[in-house]
């Protein structure tokens, strides 16, 4: 069973730093390219970003919002996936979720349960 | 970027009737389009994949269609777990991009 868990999140102040963690575990997670999705409270949601595997290059590429101020890192040997959001402004508050299209092809997106990042001075 | 807008923004419903959602793309996506449905407190689930393939668990009720720029997600007897928010999602292109959301509602 595919089990995608975040942590990390909390409370932070303007132009402070948080790095999100989702653990992974129940496909190959080397194998499978892996994704940030976030959701504003009452809003929808907002693709962030994804990085590849690493034998398709494990490039990262962002959602014109965050880019140049969140990264997105893999530890494969950690089944872990990392979001490093650093500036961080009041309009990042939001729950993050994690997902991969792992068994796309079968007809799943497997999502964490997401964890909340609230920005506020 | 993709835009995708999608309408209307509510549908007020009752159980039993015939539920059309919208979903415009800014410019082609091919096939390339997904839905998922979102309960208050839930992370996102995949309805609908390449337009119009339901996804693993989803009743027949759904459907999907389109290609292009112009898709429709149908549910043809609305069943009491069916009211939820739905969004649309471009796979074409990167940045993916969702919709804004069609809330159905009772």
């Amino acid at each position: 069973e595919v089990q995608l868990v975040e942590s990390g999140g909390g409370l932070v102040k303007p132009g402070e730093s948080l790095r999100l963690s989702c653990a992974a575990s129940g496909f190959t997670f080397s194998n499978a390219w892996m994704t940030w999705v976030r959701q504003a409270p009452g809003k929808g949601l907002e693709w962030l970003g994804c990085i590849k595997s690493k034998s398709d290059g494990e490039t990262a590429e962002y959602a014109a919002p965050v880019k140049g101020r969140f990264f997105i890192s893999r530890d494969d040997s950690k089944n872990t996936l990392f979001l490093q959001m650093n500036s961080l402004k009041t309009e990042d508050t939001a729950v993050y979720y994690c997902s991969t299209t792992y068994y796309y092809a079968a007809g799943r997106v497997d999502w964490g349960q997401g964890t909340l990042v609230t920005v506020s001075s | 970027e993709i835009v995708l807008t999608q309408s209307p923004a509510t549908l007020s419903l009752s159980p039993g009737e015939r539920a059309t959602l919208s979903c415009r793309a800014s410019q082609s996506v091919s096939s390339s389009l997904a839905w998922y449905q979102q309960k208050p407190g839930q992370a996102p689930r995949l309805v609908m994949y390449d337009a119009s393939n339901r996804a693993t668990g989803i009743p027949v009720r759904f459907s999907g269609s389109g290609s292009g720029t112009d898709f429709t997600l149908t549910i043809s007897s609305l069943e009491p777990e069916d009211f939820a928010v739905y969004y649309c999602q471009q796979r074409s292109t990167r940045p993916l991009t969702f919709g804004g959301g069609t809330k159905v509602e009772i």
